[in-house]
């Protein structure tokens, strides 16, 4: 069965400091991996994406890191800022081309 | 571009009652998706289209029906609606199935 977990529901960080947003998966078809971003009453927003080939990308302040044998992928945004503030999906591409989400991972950056 | 937009913004609705949730996009996109966000989850996937005239069940198909007669515009059924179906609903599109897809804005279903 093809998951993806994050297990943390929240995470609060200082303005200024690192933020590291975890995902976890399973039986991934494709081992290409998406990051969104969603503000509240907004629909989601494409952050980055990692595929298989590499085992970072990097975007300005965000960077995505992807272990293989761990099967374990995270998010790194340094410096964070406040309008970081929102919740963050990893996703994975299944067989058929679809998208599945995690739970998601609400930020807050405090000031 | 406006993107993908959703119509309503926010509903309520009795149990027993239809509605429809309707979402078009103007970037041409062959595939278009309709995903549930329920608290504390991820979007599940409700169903999807890869074209004009092709529909195909997603994770959480039930109680719901959709229809794709143009590109721009898929439209999602709810016919008997339950408290079950108390939810976000988010419309998005891509331009294939592996490429990035654009979310709209969502419709937020209170269900009574």
């Amino acid at each position: 069965d093809q998951q993806v977990k994050q297990n943390s529901p929240s995470l609060s960080v200082q303005e200024g400091r690192i933020s590291i947003l975890n995902c976890d998966y399973t039986n991934s078809m494709f081992d290409y991996f998406l990051w969104y971003k969603k503000y509240p009453a907004e629909g989601p927003t494409f952050l980055i994406s990692i595929s298989s080939i590499k085992d970072k990308n990097e975007d300005g302040r965000f960077t995505v890191f992807l272990n293989k044998s761990a099967k374990h992928l995270s998010l790194h945004i340094v410096p964070s800022q406040p309008g970081d503030s929102a919740v963050y999906f990893c996703a994975d591409y299944n067989q058929g081309g679809k998208l599945i989400f995690g739970q998601g991972t609400e930020l807050s950056v405090k000031p | 571009n406006a993107g993908v937009t959703q119509t309503p913004k926010f509903r309520i609705l009795k149990i027993g009652q239809s509605m429809t949730l309707q979402c078009t996009q103007d970037m041409n996109h062959n595939y278009m998706y309709w995903y549930r966000q329920d608290p504390g989850m991820g979007l599940k996937l409700i169903y999807y289209s890869v074209g004009a005239g092709i529909t195909d069940k997603g994770e959480v198909p039930n109680g719901y029906n959709v229809s794709r007669s143009t590109t721009e515009d898929f439209p999602l059924r709810l016919e008997l609606a339950a408290p079950s179906q108390t939810s976000v609903y988010f419309c998005a599109s891509s331009e294939t199935g592996k490429e990035t897809q654009y979310f709209g804005p969502g419709t937020r279903l209170l269900v009574l």
